[in-house]
Protein backbone atom coordinates (compact mmCIF):
# COMPACT_ATOMS: atom_id res chain seq x y z
CA UNK A 1 0.00 0.00 0.00
CA UNK A 2 1.14 3.19 -1.30
CA UNK A 3 2.11 6.08 1.53
CA UNK A 4 2.93 9.62 2.53
CA UNK A 5 3.36 9.88 5.88
CA UNK A 6 3.72 13.21 7.91
CA UNK A 7 5.13 13.35 11.23
CA UNK A 8 2.52 14.97 12.99
CA UNK A 9 -1.29 15.21 12.71
CA UNK A 10 -1.32 18.54 15.05
CA UNK A 11 1.36 20.93 15.82
CA UNK A 12 1.03 23.88 18.11
CA UNK A 13 4.16 26.46 18.37
CA UNK A 14 4.47 29.50 19.34
CA UNK A 15 5.40 32.73 17.51
CA UNK A 16 8.65 32.97 16.52
CA UNK A 17 9.60 29.70 16.68
CA UNK A 18 11.19 27.20 13.37
CA UNK A 19 8.99 24.82 12.91
CA UNK A 20 9.95 21.38 11.09
CA UNK A 21 7.46 19.44 9.08
CA UNK A 22 8.40 16.20 7.68
CA UNK A 23 6.88 14.44 4.82
CA UNK A 24 8.37 10.95 4.08
CA UNK A 25 7.06 8.37 1.02
CA UNK A 26 8.09 5.20 0.35
CA UNK A 27 6.46 4.80 -3.42
CA UNK A 28 10.08 6.07 -4.77
CA UNK A 29 8.37 9.09 -6.55
CA UNK A 30 10.65 11.89 -8.41
CA UNK A 31 8.17 14.53 -7.43
CA UNK A 32 7.39 16.53 -4.24
CA UNK A 33 5.02 18.92 -3.02
CA UNK A 34 3.65 21.40 -0.07
CA UNK A 35 0.21 22.88 0.23
CA UNK A 36 -1.22 24.87 2.75
CA UNK A 37 -5.14 24.40 2.56
CA UNK A 38 -6.93 27.06 4.10
CA UNK A 39 -11.28 27.41 4.07
CA UNK A 40 -12.36 29.10 1.47
CA UNK A 41 -9.44 29.25 -0.32
CA UNK A 42 -8.40 24.92 -1.45
CA UNK A 43 -5.07 23.98 -1.28
CA UNK A 44 -2.44 26.39 -2.17
CA UNK A 45 1.09 25.32 -3.53
CA UNK A 46 4.03 26.71 -1.52
CA UNK A 47 7.15 24.24 -3.30
CA UNK A 48 7.80 21.36 -5.05
CA UNK A 49 10.67 19.37 -5.91
CA UNK A 50 11.07 17.41 -8.50
CA UNK A 51 14.90 16.03 -7.32
CA UNK A 52 16.80 15.19 -4.66
CA UNK A 53 18.05 19.22 -3.30
CA UNK A 54 16.24 20.77 -5.82
CA UNK A 55 13.32 22.96 -5.28
CA UNK A 56 11.11 25.35 -6.80
CA UNK A 57 8.43 27.98 -5.46
CA UNK A 58 5.37 27.50 -5.49
CA UNK A 59 2.39 30.36 -5.37
CA UNK A 60 2.64 31.36 -2.08
CA UNK A 61 6.41 30.53 -0.67
CA UNK A 62 6.94 33.50 1.20
CA UNK A 63 8.02 32.88 5.22
CA UNK A 64 8.64 29.17 4.14
CA UNK A 65 11.85 27.22 2.70
CA UNK A 66 11.91 23.75 2.12
CA UNK A 67 14.92 20.80 2.19
CA UNK A 68 15.24 17.76 0.19
CA UNK A 69 18.57 16.20 1.18
CA UNK A 70 17.06 12.37 0.34
CA UNK A 71 14.66 11.34 -2.33
CA UNK A 72 11.61 9.70 0.04
CA UNK A 73 11.71 12.96 2.19
CA UNK A 74 11.22 16.45 1.96
CA UNK A 75 10.93 19.21 4.48
CA UNK A 76 8.83 22.22 4.99
CA UNK A 77 10.29 25.02 7.43
CA UNK A 78 9.28 28.12 9.28
CA UNK A 79 11.78 30.06 9.93
CA UNK A 80 9.82 31.91 12.13
CA UNK A 81 6.36 31.14 12.68
CA UNK A 82 3.57 33.66 12.75
CA UNK A 83 -0.31 33.57 13.48
CA UNK A 84 -0.67 34.04 9.63
CA UNK A 85 0.80 30.75 8.86
CA UNK A 86 -1.86 28.66 11.08
CA UNK A 87 -2.91 26.45 8.65
CA UNK A 88 -3.46 22.81 7.49
CA UNK A 89 -0.29 21.13 5.71
CA UNK A 90 -0.32 18.33 3.31
CA UNK A 91 2.66 17.11 1.40
CA UNK A 92 1.74 15.05 -1.73
CA UNK A 93 3.63 12.88 -4.74
CA UNK A 94 4.06 11.84 -7.68
CA UNK A 95 6.19 10.09 -10.33
CA UNK A 96 7.95 12.00 -12.61
CA UNK A 97 6.57 13.31 -15.94
CA UNK A 98 4.02 15.06 -16.54
CA UNK A 99 1.69 15.26 -13.77
CA UNK A 100 -1.42 14.68 -15.61
CA UNK A 101 0.07 10.99 -16.12
CA UNK A 102 0.29 10.51 -12.91
CA UNK A 103 -1.37 10.24 -9.51
CA UNK A 104 -0.73 12.52 -6.91
CA UNK A 105 -1.15 10.60 -3.29
CA UNK A 106 -1.21 12.73 -0.48
CA UNK A 107 -0.33 12.55 3.61
CA UNK A 108 -3.07 13.20 6.07
CA UNK A 109 -2.13 16.86 6.51
CA UNK A 110 -0.82 18.39 9.76
CA UNK A 111 -2.87 21.07 11.68
CA UNK A 112 -0.53 23.90 12.45
CA UNK A 113 -1.80 26.46 15.48
CA UNK A 114 0.47 29.01 15.42
CA UNK A 115 0.13 30.88 19.15
CA UNK B 1 -3.21 32.31 -15.49
CA UNK B 2 -4.12 28.94 -15.05
CA UNK B 3 -7.28 28.72 -12.55
CA UNK B 4 -9.54 26.77 -11.43
CA UNK B 5 -13.22 27.51 -10.26
CA UNK B 6 -15.85 25.65 -8.29
CA UNK B 7 -19.08 27.81 -7.70
CA UNK B 8 -20.39 25.81 -4.98
CA UNK B 9 -18.96 26.35 -1.57
CA UNK B 10 -21.22 24.16 -0.11
CA UNK B 11 -23.87 21.53 -1.37
CA UNK B 12 -26.42 19.77 0.47
CA UNK B 13 -28.52 16.99 -0.83
CA UNK B 14 -30.70 14.20 0.65
CA UNK B 15 -29.08 10.77 0.39
CA UNK B 16 -30.60 9.09 -2.84
CA UNK B 17 -30.66 12.05 -4.74
CA UNK B 18 -28.56 12.76 -7.82
CA UNK B 19 -25.41 15.18 -7.21
CA UNK B 20 -23.66 16.99 -9.80
CA UNK B 21 -20.70 19.53 -8.66
CA UNK B 22 -19.13 22.15 -10.91
CA UNK B 23 -15.75 22.86 -11.91
CA UNK B 24 -14.28 25.26 -14.64
CA UNK B 25 -11.22 25.89 -15.71
CA UNK B 26 -9.21 28.75 -17.16
CA UNK B 27 -6.44 27.56 -19.36
CA UNK B 28 -5.59 27.78 -23.26
CA UNK B 29 -5.48 24.23 -24.47
CA UNK B 30 -7.08 21.58 -22.85
CA UNK B 31 -5.19 20.69 -19.44
CA UNK B 32 -5.34 17.55 -17.79
CA UNK B 33 -8.01 17.30 -15.38
CA UNK B 34 -8.86 15.54 -12.10
CA UNK B 35 -11.31 15.64 -8.86
CA UNK B 36 -9.91 14.62 -5.50
CA UNK B 37 -12.31 13.88 -2.52
CA UNK B 38 -11.03 14.70 0.96
CA UNK B 39 -13.10 12.93 4.19
CA UNK B 40 -12.83 14.42 7.00
CA UNK B 41 -9.41 14.17 8.87
CA UNK B 42 -8.36 12.82 5.84
CA UNK B 43 -5.88 13.38 2.67
CA UNK B 44 -6.98 13.93 -0.30
CA UNK B 45 -7.55 11.00 -2.46
CA UNK B 46 -8.40 10.72 -6.14
CA UNK B 47 -11.64 10.19 -7.72
CA UNK B 48 -11.25 10.37 -11.43
CA UNK B 49 -8.66 12.29 -14.04
CA UNK B 50 -9.04 12.98 -17.64
CA UNK B 51 -6.57 12.93 -20.43
CA UNK B 52 -7.90 12.81 -23.70
CA UNK B 53 -10.21 10.72 -25.80
CA UNK B 54 -13.67 9.88 -24.30
CA UNK B 55 -15.17 12.96 -22.71
CA UNK B 56 -17.18 10.91 -20.20
CA UNK B 57 -14.89 9.34 -17.39
CA UNK B 58 -15.47 6.94 -14.50
CA UNK B 59 -14.30 6.80 -11.49
CA UNK B 60 -14.56 5.11 -8.30
CA UNK B 61 -17.08 5.17 -6.02
CA UNK B 62 -19.93 5.72 -8.39
CA UNK B 63 -18.33 8.51 -9.57
CA UNK B 64 -18.24 10.29 -13.39
CA UNK B 65 -17.75 13.54 -15.06
CA UNK B 66 -18.02 14.99 -18.06
CA UNK B 67 -14.91 16.92 -19.92
CA UNK B 68 -16.75 19.87 -22.25
CA UNK B 69 -14.44 21.86 -23.73
CA UNK B 70 -16.78 24.62 -25.43
CA UNK B 71 -17.46 25.62 -21.68
CA UNK B 72 -14.46 24.94 -20.19
CA UNK B 73 -15.73 22.26 -17.53
CA UNK B 74 -15.14 19.14 -15.44
CA UNK B 75 -18.60 18.76 -13.57
CA UNK B 76 -18.79 15.66 -11.59
CA UNK B 77 -21.85 13.45 -11.24
CA UNK B 78 -23.10 11.03 -9.21
CA UNK B 79 -26.80 9.14 -10.15
CA UNK B 80 -27.49 8.57 -6.36
CA UNK B 81 -25.47 9.85 -3.41
CA UNK B 82 -24.80 8.02 -0.36
CA UNK B 83 -24.17 9.41 3.18
CA UNK B 84 -20.90 8.32 3.21
CA UNK B 85 -20.22 10.71 0.55
CA UNK B 86 -20.06 13.92 2.64
CA UNK B 87 -16.55 15.18 1.79
CA UNK B 88 -14.93 18.23 0.55
CA UNK B 89 -14.61 17.87 -3.46
CA UNK B 90 -11.92 19.79 -4.99
CA UNK B 91 -11.12 20.04 -8.82
CA UNK B 92 -7.76 20.26 -10.30
CA UNK B 93 -5.70 20.89 -13.50
CA UNK B 94 -2.17 19.79 -14.51
CA UNK B 95 -1.77 22.34 -17.24
CA UNK B 96 1.49 21.24 -18.55
CA UNK B 97 4.08 20.67 -15.89
CA UNK B 98 4.36 18.71 -12.55
CA UNK B 99 2.12 21.05 -11.02
CA UNK B 100 -1.14 20.82 -9.44
CA UNK B 101 -3.43 23.81 -9.35
CA UNK B 102 -6.42 22.87 -7.52
CA UNK B 103 -10.03 24.81 -6.87
CA UNK B 104 -11.51 26.18 -3.72
CA UNK B 105 -13.24 22.98 -3.08
CA UNK B 106 -16.97 22.33 -2.35
CA UNK B 107 -18.48 20.33 0.49
CA UNK B 108 -20.71 18.28 0.19
CA UNK B 109 -23.48 17.68 3.34
CA UNK B 110 -25.47 14.41 3.10
CA UNK B 111 -29.03 14.52 4.93
CA UNK B 112 -30.71 10.89 5.41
Amino acid sequence: DVKVTQSSRYLVKRTGEKVFLECVQDMDHENMFWYRQDPGLGLRLIYFSYDVKMKEKGDIPEGYSVSREKKERFSLILESASTNQTSMYLCASTMQGAVGNTEAFFGQGTRLTVV
Amino acid sequence: AQSVTQPDIHITVSEGASLELRCNYSYGATPYLFWYVQSPGQGLQLLLKYFSGDTLVQGIKGFEAEFKRSQSSFNLRKPSVHWSDAAEYFCAVAPNTDKLIFGTGTRLQVFP
